[in-house]
């Protein structure tokens, strides 16, 4: 079956490192979604990402759309304690083939 | 703001009891999902519906039913509640089945079957 990677599973970093986290597919999928689960909510999209090859912005948050369709990477800068939270990749493909990644739970540390 | 809500934040039920969980949304989405959130496993995906009365299986949907009266809500019910279903439960809508919608979340019920 489809085999979907997210890693690492968990990071501990301090405030003011960036942060880099990647997710990566046995299959080909038409486009990744990052989402965030703050403690105690539901996730909540990002960024997301449409085409092969997309490098996209959204203020600290960088992320990019593999240039196989096979994976993608998170990036933030600067870190700041409200970054802590779970992260998920959440790619896309054909008939409603919708994967969520394992997580990525981030804390920082003041 | 799309707006989805889930009827209990924290739910504590004993094994063999019928659990139901609620979920609306207040967007006039047409789908619908319910999934759960394990340590190390993710979301996965129990059953979604892509109009009133419709529903489709999804990865994991063994011990579960829904339904879907009503376009607005989905519920997601738990015929005879066993312990490895304690878990966290999240409902999430989208306008339409295209890979390109974004998924909306409700904050989750956390299920207890003791």
């Amino acid at each position: 079956g489809q085999q979907l990677n997210q890693s690492p599973q968990s990071m501990f970093i301090q405030e003011g490192e960036d942060v880099s986290m990647n997710c990566t597919s046995s299959s080909i999928f038409n486009t990744w979604l990052w989402y965030k689960q703050d403690p105690g909510e539901g996730p909540v999209l990002l960024i997301a990402l449409y085409k092969a090859g997309e490098l996209t912005s959204n203020g600290r948050l960088t992320a990019q759309f593999g240039i196989t369709r096979k994976d993608s990477f998170l990036n933030i800068s600067a870190s700041i304690p409200s970054d802590v939270g779970i992260y998920f990749c959440a790619p896309r493909g054909n008939n409603n083939d919708m994967r969520f990644g394992a997580g990525t739970r981030l804390t920082v540390k003041p | 703001d799309v707006k989805v809500t889930q009827s209990s934040r924290y739910l504590v039920k004993r094994t063999g009891e019928k659990v139901f969980l609620e979920c609306v949304q207040d967007m006039d989405h047409e789908n619908m999902f319910w999934y759960r959130q394990d340590p190390g496993l993710g979301l996965r995906l129990i059953y979604f519906s892509y109009d009133v009365k419709m529903k489709e299986k999804g990865d994991i949907p063994e011990g579960y039913s829904v339904s879907r009266e009503k376009k607005e809500r989905f519920s997601l019910i738990l015929e005879s509640a066993s312990t490895n279903q304690t878990s966290m439960y999240l409902c999430a809508s989208s306008i339409g089945t295209s890979e390109y919608n974004e998924q909306f979340f409700g904050p989750g019920t956390r299920l207890t079957v003791l």
